[in-house]
């Protein structure tokens, strides 16, 4: 999810749902992505990487999906929780320290 | 578990007054990163170090210093804080190969009156 102006996009699940959270990329050289969680007044933290030799990934109730062809990013989060909701956001890096981050989506679950 | 700290949660500042932000962290990681982070502009850099007294700049380095005397510790100074300074600061560290996942502190809300 990329920004719009100063409002993050934003979605909003009933607990228990899955979410699916999206990122477009536009260098075709990044070679390793993460996807991070913020919560409010929080720092960013690590939920779960892919590198470009993968387009897949699975940790706990969490799937990140990679398409190298039209370079996209998910995040699929399982039987979404309250404590899911916060922002997510993207980084994408070829390397040599030049990690650049998407603005984010806010999560919002509906209990 | 990596863990990076930053010294203060908030911060009230004056225009005019230097500010040192500290961030220190506990992985012997080689890379330490400072970071603005505004609303709708998600996360900028401001300045990079891969090694001890090493620093590079970032994209948005105007108005700020950084000093890196200690492998775990990297600060931010803000010579004379301005009120477009106000913003929240967020330093990370990661090992110095490419590819490897940046942590990130609990972040440093700075307020510019």
């Amino acid at each position: 999810g990329e920004s719009v102006g100063l409002h993050l996009p934003t979605l909003s699940v009933q607990e228990g749902d899955n979410s699916i959270i999206n990122c477009a990329y536009s260098n075709s050289a990044s070679d390793y992505f993460i996807w991070y969680k913020q919560e409010s007044g929080k720092g960013p933290q690590f939920i779960i990487d892919i590198r470009s030799n993968m387009d897949k990934r699975q940790g706990q109730r969490v799937t990140v999906l990679l398409n190298k062809t039209v370079k996209h990013l998910s995040l699929q989060i399982a039987a979404t929780q309250p404590g899911d909701s916060a922002v997510y956001f993207c980084a994408e890096t070829s390397g040599n320290n030049d990690m650049r981050f998407g603005a984010g989506t806010r999560l919002t679950v509906k209990p | 578990d990596v863990k990076v700290t930053q010294s203060s949660r908030y911060l009230v500042k004056r225009t005019g007054e230097k500010v040192f932000l500290e961030c220190v962290q506990d992985m012997d990681h080689e890379n330490m990163f400072w970071y603005r982070q505004d609303p709708g502009l998600g996360l900028r850099l401001i300045y990079f170090s891969y090694d001890v007294k090493m620093k590079e700049k970032g994209d948005i380095p105007e108005g700020y210093s950084v000093s890196r005397e200690k492998k775990e510790r990297f600060s931010l100074i803000l010579e004379s804080a301005s009120t477009n300074q106000t913003s929240m600061y967020l330093c990370a560290s990661s090992f110095s190969a490419a590819g490897y996942t940046q942590y990130f502190g609990p972040g440093t809300r700075l307020t510019v009156l």
